[in-house]
């Protein structure tokens, strides 16, 4: 029973262009909010968070949005530039349960010149 | 500003072995967390050290044990290993206390058993 779902696999954006990438959860416990990118032999790199008290935060190119009425959750970049093909996990945390975080299966983003 | 580092990088074994992997926190951090990544999944959490102890725990057998040091490292052992448990393990650390739940992720030991 996934708690956390990425429904897409992968994803292909033109450099330039935003790319937006979702999460949806079904746990309305969870209260913390946070994106990771991944490359390949890497571990996982924090990029931006945001607590279920707010709906937006940003950080330069990078902008998570949250509703927690839809539970979704989505990450914007804008302009997307070739070194942001990597794959990027949403992971949630829940203050009432483990202190460890929930990742979703991660979805690939590919950055096409 | 030293990050998260772990030892050893790769590791193969064979069914019934056991493995120790190593993990050394950022920089000013206290906290530890380990988590399992099998091929195409996301990372799952199987437990985290705090004061030495472990503090919480996922769903994982007691095949999977643990111990944090006084200088905050960590190990992570695991017993009586199965093919299923070939994934890249990953250590995390956090500082306990700061209002945030931020975990800075080591590059992880890929194990392998044959």
């Amino acid at each position: 029973d996934q708690q956390v779902k990425q429904n897409s696999p992968s994803l292909s954006v033109q450099e330039g262009r935003i790319s937006i990438l979702n999460c949806d959860y079904t746990n309305s416990m969870f209260d913390y909010f946070l994106w990771y990118k991944k490359y390949p032999a890497e571990g996982p790199t924090f990029l931006i968070s945001i607590s279920s008290i707010k709906d937006k935060n940003e950080d330069g190119r990078f902008t998570v949005f949250l509703n927690k009425s839809a539970k979704h959750l989505s990450l914007h970049i804008v302009p997307s530039q070739p070194g942001d093909s990597a794959v990027y996990f949403c992971a949630l945390y829940s203050g009432g349960g483990a202190d460890g975080l929930t990742f979703g299966k991660g979805t690939h983003l590919i950055i096409q010149p | 500003d030293a990050g998260v580092t772990q030892s050893p990088t790769h590791l193969i074994k064979t069914r019934g072995q056991q493995v120790t992997l190593r993990c050394s926190p950022k920089s000013g951090h206290d906290t530890v967390s380990w988590y399992q990544q099998a091929l195409g999944q996301g990372p799952q959490f199987i437990f985290q050290y705090y004061e030495e102890e472990e503090r919480q725990r996922g769903n994982f057998p007691d095949r999977f044990s643990g111990h944090q040091f006084p200088n905050y490292s960590s190990e992570l052992n695991v017993n009586a290993l199965l093919l299923g448990d070939s994934a890249l393990y990953l250590c995390a650390s956090s500082l306990e206390g700061q209002g945030t739940v931020t975990q800075y992720f080591g590059p992880g030991t890929r194990l392998l058993v044959l």
